[in-house]
């Protein structure tokens, strides 16, 4: 089945700095790629997603990058925000195969003053 | 639009009783909802998929007879933990996606403390 590696666990940034996540999967097949961000004591919440057709995608100060051939994806926080602190969750899944998300690890972000 | 409603959102119920939690797409017609499992500062483990009018399909590991799942419309799905026990205690996320829109759409969880 598919594995979803995801690094780092934790990252701290400066407000005004950008953040980087890194996530890597290993089932080729996998086409469909979400970012969740988890406010403590709630669900996640969708900020954004890609599809394995496109290489990036924008909206705002969040962006994602997609290299199928290495298999990896990347989500992009620019101008980090103190909300932006929370735990982001990538996630991959084979869209129209059970479209079960596999997720990974989780990252506390922690944008600081 | 994409809300999806979960109650109730914490309980506390004593050992061997049984905890019904349900979840709701408010604004959409979910042809699959997903029930996940949450363990402090863990990731979330998928526990089972269902689709309204049939069974639900669980996840290895997940006893099917302890994790009643009911999925009785497009709008509602239900999950029964029964015979609860301490180590159930868990944050339970629902999980609803329609076919259109091809994104799962997330309930905000439900914080399960069994005595």
């Amino acid at each position: 089945g598919e594995n979803v590696e995801q690094h780092p666990s934790t990252l701290s940034v400066q407000e005004g700095d950008s953040a980087v996540i890194k996530c890597t999967y290993s089932d080729s097949a996998s086409n469909y790629f979400p970012w969740y961000k988890q406010e403590l004591g709630k669900g996640p919440q969708l900020i954004i997603d890609i599809r394995s057709n496109v290489g990036e995608k924008k909206d705002q100060r969040i962006a994602v990058t997609l290299n199928k051939t290495a298999k990896h994806f990347s989500l992009h926080i620019t101008e980090t925000q103190p909300e932006d602190s929370a735990v982001y969750f990538c996630a991959a899944s084979l869209r129209g195969g059970g479209n079960k998300l596999t997720f990974g690890t989780g990252t506390q972000l922690k944008v600081e003053l | 639009g994409a809300v999806v409603s979960q109650h109730p959102s914490w309980v506390i119920c004593k050992s061997g009783t049984s905890v019904k939690i349900e979840c709701r797409s408010l604004d959409f017609q979910a042809t699959t909802m997903f029930w996940y499992r949450q363990f402090p500062k863990q990731s979330l483990m998928l526990m089972a998929t269902s689709n309204e009018g049939s069974k639900a399909t669980y996840e290895q590991g997940v006893e099917k007879d302890k994790f009643l799942i009911n999925h009785a419309s497009l709008t509602l799905s239900t999950l029964t933990v029964t015979s609860a026990h301490p180590e159930d205690s868990s944050f339970y996320i629902c999980s609803a996606e329609a076919a259109e829109r091809e994104t799962q759409y997330f309930g905000p969880g439900t914080r399960l403390l069994v005595l």
